[in-house]
């Protein structure tokens, strides 16, 4: 089945220790997103690939940046987690840019940070 | 501004009851898109339905419908007889053609059922 993966389910890292969270794709969707979700809270978008074609939210901390090597993946790098930083992140594709499209979404990933 | 408003913060039936969340939105635009997603306890968010702006009929899936109000600017979600599976964290979200890819969300409606 068609899916969108991330990894790992769960990570722990320490306060200021640089992380990656992964995301991959089998849909072949021109656009990926970054959500960032926080406990009884409705997701927060970080930022969106169309194509290699990156857009930051203005509100989104420099603290966290993205890559997205070819169509199917896509990570999320947390350069100097804070402990404000532990959250659920999700990964969320769509086969068009304008929204008119149901976002696909990933399983999570769940952030703590120590 | 838009915004999008989900006033039930939480709700609990027992099971085989029916159960409507709502979901009223502001919106600028005459063109616009509103959509369902659950979140069961798992995390993944599951897309449910979409609908725009000039589609004012309702929907029936299963054992789930919608009805779309303009004149109410309400899109609610009602579940009939209600399995303890559909629990979950339910959003409903709206998006409009002009507001550049946001896609404003609700806070989001818990819906326990109880066996």
């Amino acid at each position: 089945d068609a899916m969108v993966i991330q990894n790992p389910r769960y990570q722990v890292t320490q306060f200021g220790k640089p992380v990656t969270l992964s995301c991959s794709q089998t849909l072949n969707h021109n656009v990926m997103y970054w959500y960032q979700q926080k406990s009884s809270q409705a997701p927060k978008l970080l930022f969106h690939y169309y194509d290699k074609d990156f857009n930051n939210e203005a509100d989104t901390p420099d603290n966290f940046q993205s890559r997205r090597p070819n169509t199917s993946f896509c990570f999320l790098d947390i350069r100097s987690p804070g402990l404000g930083d532990a959250a659920m992140y999700l990964c969320a594709t769509s086969s068009f840019r304008d929204l008119r499209s149901p976002l696909h979404f990933g399983n999570g990933t769940r952030l703590t940070v120590t | 501004a838009q915004k999008v408003t989900q006033a039930q913060t939480e709700i609990s039936v027992v099971e085989k009851e029916d159960v409507t969340l709502d979901c009223v939105y502001e919106t600028r635009d005459t063109t616009y898109y509103l959509f369902w997603y659950k979140q069961p306890p798992s995390g993944e968010l599951v897309f449910l339905i979409r609908r725009n702006s000039f589609d004012e009929q309702n929907e029936i899936s299963g054992r789930y419908s919608w009805n779309f109000q303009k004149s109410t600017s309400s899109f609610n979600f009602t579940i009939t007889a209600s399995q303890v599976v559909d629990s979950a964290v339910y959003f409903c979200a709206l998006s409009e053609l002009v507001s550049n890819y946001q896609l404003i969300w609700g806070a989001g409606t818990k819906l326990i059922i109880k066996p």
